[in-house]
């Protein structure tokens, strides 16, 4: 079946660490998203991926890192300059970067600080 | 900036009443416009889309959305509400820069 995996499920970051989240899609989609799920904010985007080896920030980027060397990848890592990380972090994917692509998610990674 | 502001952040309803739910863009252009569903602790489900095909449009689960220019809305009804309709439901519009969601509505079903 197609679709997008997220992992871990939960993931749990001491204060300093990095902690890296993945997400894998297997729909042979272009682009690629990040979004931070926080209660009664809706979704935020981290950053965008058009297409393999070019990302670009979105509209809370800080803190966050981003690659896309392959095309079914698109890896989340989560720096220790990301002050209140805790969140939902959802993946997305959409044939193309285009107005009219719907967006599919993953099932998301809930972060927490120790 | 393209908005997207769904009225009401809970929405409480009996089992086989209406379900309605609220969503309003702000853009002169109309975009296209989508709702997803999300259950607990799991992503975003797509229930429906619009595309300037049709102003009514029928998504899965019973649920459909009519597209209102003049109103700049895309509710979100379903005639008759069932124990799984319970969930978050978000209305997101892409104006081909970046998708923008709502802040989202939890809707829950009374037995």
């Amino acid at each position: 079946d197609g679709g997008i995996t997220q992992s871990p499920k939960y993931l749990f970051r001491k204060e300093g660490q990095n902690v890296t989240l993945s997400c894998e899609q297997n729909l042979n989609h272009d682009a690629m998203y990040w979004y931070r799920q926080d209660p009664g904010q809706g979704l935020r985007l981290i950053y965008y991926s058009q297409i393999v080896n070019d990302f670009q920030k979105g509209d809370i980027a800080e803190g966050y890192s981003v690659s896309r060397e392959k095309k079914e990848s698109f890896p989340l890592t989560v720096t220790s300059a990301q002050k209140n990380p805790t969140a939902f972090y959802l993946c997305a994917s959409s044939t193309h970067w285009t107005v009219q692509e719907t967006q599919y998610f993953g099932p998301g990674t809930r972060l927490l600080v120790l | 900036a393209q908005s997207v502001t769904q009225l009401g952040s809970h929405v409480s309803v009996s089992e086989g009443a209406l379900v309605l739910l609220r969503c309003n863009y702000s853009s002169s252009v109309p975009p296209y416009l989508f709702w997803y569903v999300q259950y607990p602790n799991q992503g975003l489900q797509l229930l429906l889309k619009y595309t300037s095909a049709a102003t009514l449009v029928k998504g899965i689960n019973g649920f459909e959305a009519e597209f209102k220019k003049s109103e700049t809305s895309f509710h979100l009804t379903k005639p008759s509400a069932h124990m799984s309709d319970a969930a978050e439901y978000f209305c997101a519009a892409n104006t081909g820069n970046q998708f923008y969601f709502g802040t989202g509505t939890s809707l829950t079903v009374i037995p």
